[in-house]
């Protein structure tokens, strides 16, 4: 089966800790972002690769780092700067450089204790 | 004021009517429409895609966009419980471009059996 998994589904973070989240395809997909969705609003892109190696921030990078040493792999961390991490997460990917046809994975949401 | 606006909803309608999903935005560089369809606690899937102007139609969803009037539309027709769930509209200025999606906020759709 193709797609994009995510892990964990639920994530608890102490306060000062980072954490990271996982996201793995095997679409063989160039692109892959990472989005931010809270209640009430549409998501919010927070880091963007589109090719092994090198990556973009987004709107809302602030808190957030990324790293792509693999083409099917694009993890996550949520460090300690970020002050209100409560939010679901949704990892995505595109063929080449579509961005208009973005595939999604189920998500991750993480509280914070 | 937003790029994107979506009005949140929530939308209640009986099964077998017509449902008409809308977005209006304000950057007329947008060439690219996308529906995505998201249920509760799940990634958005890919629903409807349109460049430019015009209508598309897939089943019981037809995509309307108005580039005139900075418009988008979605209609489901005869609708069905299993259309539940949260539509959210997307743009992007250019294809080949990786970041350039805008998501609107969602609509919340209950089709009542």
């Amino acid at each position: 089966d193709g797609g994009i998994t995510q892990s964990p589904k639920y994530l608890f973070r102490k306060e000062g800790q980072n954490v990271t989240l996982s996201c793995e395809q095997n679409l063989n997909h160039d692109a892959m972002y990472w989005y931010r969705q809270d209640p009430g609003q549409g998501l919010r892109l927070i880091y963007y690769s589109q090719i092994v190696n090198d990556f973009q921030k987004g709107d809302i990078a602030e808190g957030y780092s990324v790293s792509r040493e693999k083409k099917e792999s694009f993890p996550l961390t949520v460090t300690s700067a970020q002050k209100n991490p409560t939010a679901f997460y949704l990892c995505a990917s595109s063929a080449g450089q579509r961005a208009e046809t973005q595939y999604f994975g189920p998500g991750t949401r993480l509280l914070v204790l | 004021q937003k790029e994107v606006e979506q009005d949140p909803g929530p939308l209640s309608v009986p099964e077998g009517a017509i449902v008409s999903l809308n977005c209006t935005y304000s950057n007329s560089a947008f060439q690219y429409f996308m529906w995505y369809r998201q249920y509760s606690r799940k990634g958005p899937e890919l629903l409807m895609y349109t460049y430019s102007s015009g209508n598309k139609e897939d089943g019981r969803f037809t995509a309307q966009v108005d580039k005139s009037s900075k418009y988008i539309s979605l209609f489901i027709r005869d609708s069905q419980p299993s259309d539940s769930a949260t539509y959210l509209c997307a743009m992007s200025a250019s294809s080949g471009s990786a970041r350039q999606l805008t998501f609107g906020s969602g609509t919340q759709l209950t089709v009542l059996p």
